[in-house]
């Protein structure tokens, strides 16, 4: 079955850090780059992060540059994203993608996303 | 960036309706638009990208248009299970890639 699995989320401390995991079933992991997308409640989708299938490159929305960071264990087929300084409105649903093309490079077409975790900042 | 507007923001359907959602980049995107369909409660699912193409498993009753700035998704006979928010996302320039705000169907 091809999947993608979250876990890490719940309710956080404004100014705290979060790890979000993401292991991926039914398809060759270490060839993929791998994406994040976030939904706050009730709002659309907002790219978040990319990485490329070595993590060796990893692009991030401006709006979080300093206090994201992204990366991969391909031989436990699991992505990982880290936020700290947590805010408010970071309270989202942070989805797990999978680009399109499984090769060099990126498409940012999303064709398999996660069930999503949910990620509450408040005190 | 490329903003990305949908339009409407909402629209009213029935069964066996022929339904066209809009989307407008603030530049040429040059046929890289995706569509998106999020049911209540789901999350996303690839419908078209390459602004026509339909991924896997999509039904034909899916299609997508349009070029330049302006595209367009179609589906030609509603159904129930159609009910949803559709989002339109252009990755022509990245990072970033950037979705529009969506377009609900409601019955």
């Amino acid at each position: 079955d091809v999947k993608l699995s979250e876990s890490g989320g719940g309710l956080i401390q404004p100014g705290e850090s979060l790890r979000l995991s993401c292991t991926a079933s039914g398809f060759t992991f270490a060839n993929c780059a791998m994406a994040w997308v976030r939904q706050a409640p009730g709002e659309g989708l907002e790219w978040v992060a990319s990485v490329d299938d070595g993590g060796e490159a990893s692009f991030y929305t401006n709006s979080l540059k300093g206090r994201i960071s992204t990366s991969r264990d391909n031989s436990r087929s699991t992505l990982f994203l880290e936020l700290s300084g947590l805010r408010a409105e970071d309270t989202a649903v942070y989805y797990c993608v999978k680009d399109r093309y499984c090769g060099s490079g990126f498409t940012y077409v999303f064709d398999l996303w996660g069930q999503g975790a949910l990620v509450t900042v408040s005190s | 960036d490329i903003v990305v507007t949908q339009s409407p923001a909402t629209l009213s359907v029935s069964p066996g309706d022929k339904v066209s959602l809009s989307c407008r980049a603030s530049r040429s995107i040059a046929a890289r638009l995706a569509w998106y369909q999020q049911k209540p409660g789901q999350a996303p699912r690839l419908l078209i990208y390459e602004a026509s193409t339909r991924a896997t498993d999509v039904p034909v009753r899916f299609s997508g248009s349009g070029s330049g700035t302006e595209y367009t998704l179609t589906i030609s006979a509603l159904q129930s299970e159609d009910v949803a928010v559709y989002y339109c996302q252009q990755y022509h320039n990245w990072p970033p890639v950037t979705f529009g705000q969506g377009t609900r169907l409601e019955i």
